[in-house]
C-alpha cells in the first residue's frame, strides 16, 4: 500500500533562519507531488507541484523554494523565514486522480 | 482564476440530524470535485472524488453531488454523529497533468450529543 511522511511534525524557527521540509512517498513511482500551506484563518494555498524528478512549479510568488532529488522524495525549503510562513504545511500525491495528504508540519515562525 | 467558496463556514447540529454542505465554483471546467475532511491540527482524508462527467457519488452516510454547468456540489451527511465533528473542505481540479486543486475555505461542523 501508498504512504506518505512528513518531518518534521512540529517545527520553531527564529526570523531569518533556514528551512528543510521532507516529503516522501512510499509504494509508488513518479507521483505527482505537491506543497500546500493552510495559514491561519485562511484556506488551503497551493504552493508547488511537480509532475517528475527536477520538474517544480510555483504557483505563487514567495519566500520558499521547492526541490525533488529522488522520485519519490519532495522538499521545501527557505534560505531565511520571514514571519508570514508560519502556517501549517501539507504534502500531497496523486493516486488516480484523488489527492492524498500527509500529516502536515506546523511551523511557527518568531 | 478559479474560485471556491463554501456555505455555510461553521454549521451546528444535534446528533441524528441530516445535513447538507454547500460548494460552489466560478469556473465549471472543472477535471474532478474532492471532498475531504479535516480534524484539527491534522492532514486531510479524502471522503468522495466525483469526476466532471458525474452527477453523484456514495460513501456510506456520505453522498456529494455535481452540478458542473451551474458550478455547484452538495455534500450530504445522514444520521449525523459526534465523530462525524471536523472541517469539510471541497476542492475542484483542473485538466492536465498536473492536476492541482483549488479549495473552498471549508465548513466547520459540530455534531452536538
Amino acid at each position: 500500500s501508498q504512504t506518505i511522511h512528513q518531518w518534521p511534525a512540529t517545527l520553531v524557527q527564529p526570523v531569518g533562519s533556514p528551512l528543510s521540509l521532507e516529503c516522501t512517498v512510499e509504494g509508488t513511482s513518479n507521483p505527482n507531488l505537491y506543497w500546500y500551506r493552510q495559514a491561519a484563518g485562511r484556506g488551503l494555498q497551493l504552493l508547488f507541484y511537480s509532475v517528475g524528478i527536477g520538474q517544480i512549479s510555483s504557483e505563487v510568488p514567495q519566500n520558499l523554494s521547492a526541490s525533488r532529488p529522488q522520485d519519490r522524495q519532495f522538499i521545501l525549503s527557505s534560505k531565511k523565514l520571514l514571519l508570514s510562513d508560519s502556517g501549517f504545511y501539507l504534502c500531497a500525491w496523486l493516486l488516480t486522480d484523488t489527492q492524498y495528504f500527509g500529516p502536515g508540519t506546523r511551523l511557527t515562525v518568531l | 482564476k478559479q474560485e471556491v467558496t463554501q456555505i455555510p463556514a461553521a454549521l451546528s447540529v444535534p446528533e441524528g440530524e441530516n445535513l447538507v454542505l454547500n460548494c460552489s465554483f466560478t469556473d465549471s471546467a472543472i477535471y474532478n470535485l474532492q471532498w475531504f475532511r479535516q480534524d484539527p491540527g491534522k492532514g486531510l482524508t479524502s471522503l468522495l472524488l466525483i469526476q466532471s462527467s458525474q452527477r453523484e457519488q456514495t460513501s456510506g452516510r456520505l453522498n456529494a453531488s455535481l452540478d458542473k454547468s451551474s458550478g455547484r456540489s452538495t455534500l450530504y451527511i445522514a444520521a449525523s454523529q459526534p465523530g462525524d465533528s471536523a472541517t469539510y473542505l471541497c476542492a475542484v481540479s483542473l485538466s492536465g497533468s498536473a492536476r492541482q486543486l483549488t479549495f473552498g475555505s471549508g465548513t466547520q461542523l459540530t455534531v452536538l450529543p
